[in-house]
């Protein structure tokens, strides 16, 4: 049980190119998310999903985009990579439903993105 | 003014020395309450979670203060192994378990 995947763990990107982060869980569990962390700041959301094939948009989705495909999955693809997107981005995942006053997030081990 | 603000740290203290870190939220429909701890460069981890009767794991206790909209963490005999980001979480009723993040309040415990 490997919990929450994430690759890759480093990556630098020029101004302009594109790549997509991979999360995968094996914990079967329905909600997953995407954040950002930036130094000295709390993580930020960028996007969830409360299953497959449902998505929603957090607090700073502008530059990212989301499927949902399959359970386990739940990529972020970035298309335009521009300096403001550096940073740590953390996938995350939790068996919480609507409204659950107890589930616990689990998260990856982050990817840590460097725009020049 | 933030949803969940935080002590500003860091916080250095000795071993064994008791540590004290104060949370506040702004979100009158806030229903869950959690410590994170996060260490230098690795993920958030679930520390414990906040219950309105305050709540205790080993060395550990948490206090929610729904009236003031405030939530403590107290640590006792710190260990050099404690030295971490403490994040104050908080998680709004009715959300599709979406959580609030505090900036954090660094530990640093010394020999």
């Amino acid at each position: 049980n490997a919990g929450v995947t994430q690759t890759p763990k480093f990556r630098i990107l020029k101004i302009g190119q594109s790549m997509t982060l991979q999360c995968t869980q094996d914990m079967n569990h329905n909600y997953m998310y995407w954040y950002r962390q930036d130094p000295g700041m709390g993580l930020k959301l960028i996007y969830y999903s409360v299953g497959a094939g449902i998505t929603d948009k957090g607090e700073v989705p502008n530059g990212y985009n989301v499927s949902r495909s399959t359970t386990e999955d739940f990529p972020l693809r970035l298309e335009l990579a521009a300096p403001s997107q550096t940073s740590v981005y953390f996938c995350a995942s939790s068996g919480g439903s609507w409204g659950s006053g107890t589930d616990t997030q689990y998260f990856g081990p982050g990817t840590r993105l460097t725009v020049l | 003014r933030k949803e969940v603000e935080q002590d500003p740290g860091p916080f250095n203290v000795p071993e064994g020395a008791t540590v004290a870190f104060n949370c506040t939220y702004s979100n009158s429909a806030s229903q869950s309450f959690f410590w994170y701890r996060q260490d230098c460069r690795k993920e958030p981890k679930l520390l414990m979670s906040v219950y309105s009767s305050g709540n205790e794991d080993g060395r550990f206790t948490a206090q929610l203060n729904r009236a003031s909209q405030y939530i403590s963490l107290l640590i006792r005999d710190s260990k050099l192994s404690d030295s971490a980001t403490y994040l104050c979480v908080v998680k709004i009723r009715g959300t599709a378990s979406k959580l609030t993040f505090g900036t954090g309040t660094r530990l640093q415990v010394t020999l």
